[in-house]
C-alpha cells in the first residue's frame, strides 16, 4: 500500500515568489486534507476536499492561499506572493470515507518544508 | 468550539520506564472521535490509536494503551516499557462527527525522549 506522497521536501524560497506543493494520496482515499504546522506547534487545518470538490476552507487560508484537485486524484497547494511567516511545515493527508467516513484515520504525508529568505 | 490540551510540553525517560501521555478535549459535539498521532524525528505523523466518544471501554495494544474518560474529557495515552525508538513527539487531536470534513484539531504536542 504506497501511502501519502509529498513533493518537495523542501522549499527554499524568497519573499514574494510563488511556490506550489504537491499531494498524492493514497489511491483509493476520496478525502484529502492540507494542514500547516510550524515550529512547537500542532498541526492546523487549511482545507479540505472531498473527491474534486473543496468543501472546507479554514480562516488560515488567506487569498494568497489557493488549493486544487482538479480530478479528484491528486492535489496542488498554491502560495502566491510569499511571506516570512508562511514559513512551515505543509502536510497533506487523506482518508476514505462516504457517508459513514468519518470513523476512518487519517494518513499523513512526510510534508512540504517551506523556507522563506 | 473543539479545543485540544496537552499540558505536558516534554518528557525524559529511561528505557523500560512507563510513560504516560496526557490529554484533555473540549467539544460541544456529542459524537466524536480522539486520537494519538507519532512523529518521528523524520517528520512524518503516523496514526497510532482511535476511539468514538460512545466507547470508553480502554484497552491494550502491545505495549499501547489509553484511558478515555469522559467525565473528565480526558483521553491519556500510555506506553509501557519504553524504548529509544519511542522517542518522538506525540500529539493528541480530536475530530467533531457534526463538522461534514472531519478535520483533525491537535494539540502542541509532547515530546517524549526515551534514553537507552
Amino acid at each position: 500500500d504506497t501511502g501519502v506522497s509529498q513533493d518537495p521536501r523542501h522549499k527554499i524560497t524568497k519573499r514574494g515568489q510563488n511556490v506550489t506543493f504537491r499531494c498524492d494520496p493514497i489511491s483509493e482515499h476520496n478525502r484529502l486534507y492540507w494542514y500547516r504546522q510550524t515550529l512547537g506547534q500542532g498541526p492546523e487545518f487549511l482545507t479540505y476536499f472531498q473527491n474534486e470538490a473543496q468543501l472546507e476552507k479554514s480562516r488560515l487560508l488567506s487569498d494568497r492561499f489557493s488549493a486544487e484537485r482538479p480530478k479528484g486524484s491528486f492535489s496542488t497547494l498554491e502560495i502566491q506572493r510569499t511571506e516570512q511567516g508562511d514559513s512551515a511545515m505543509y502536510l497533506c493527508a487523506s482518508s476514505s470515507g462516504g457517508d459513514r467516513g468519518f470513523y476512518q484515520p487519517q494518513h499523513f504525508g512526510d510534508g512540504t518544508r517551506l523556507s522563506i529568505l | 468550539a473543539q479545543k485540544v490540551t496537552q499540558a505536558q510540553t516534554e518528557i525524559s525517560v529511561v528505557e523500560k520506564e512507563d510513560v504516560t501521555l496526557d490529554c484533555v478535549y473540549e467539544t460541544r459535539d456529542t459524537t466524536y472521535y480522539l486520537f494519538w498521532y507519532k512523529q518521528p524525528p523524520s517528520g512524518e505523523l503516523v496514526f497510532l490509536i482511535r476511539r468514538n466518544s460512545f466507547d470508553e471501554q480502554n484497552e491494550i495494544s502491545g505495549r499501547y494503551s489509553w484511558n478515555f474518560q469522559k467525565s473528565t474529557s480526558s483521553f491519556n495515552f500510555t506506553i509501557t516499557a519504553s524504548q529509544v525508538v519511542d522517542s518522538a513527539v506525540y500529539f493528541c487531536a480530536l475530530s467533531e462527527a457534526g463538522g461534514g470534513s472531519e478535520k483533525l484539531v491537535f494539540g502542541k504536542g509532547m515530546k517524549l525522549t526515551v534514553n537507552p
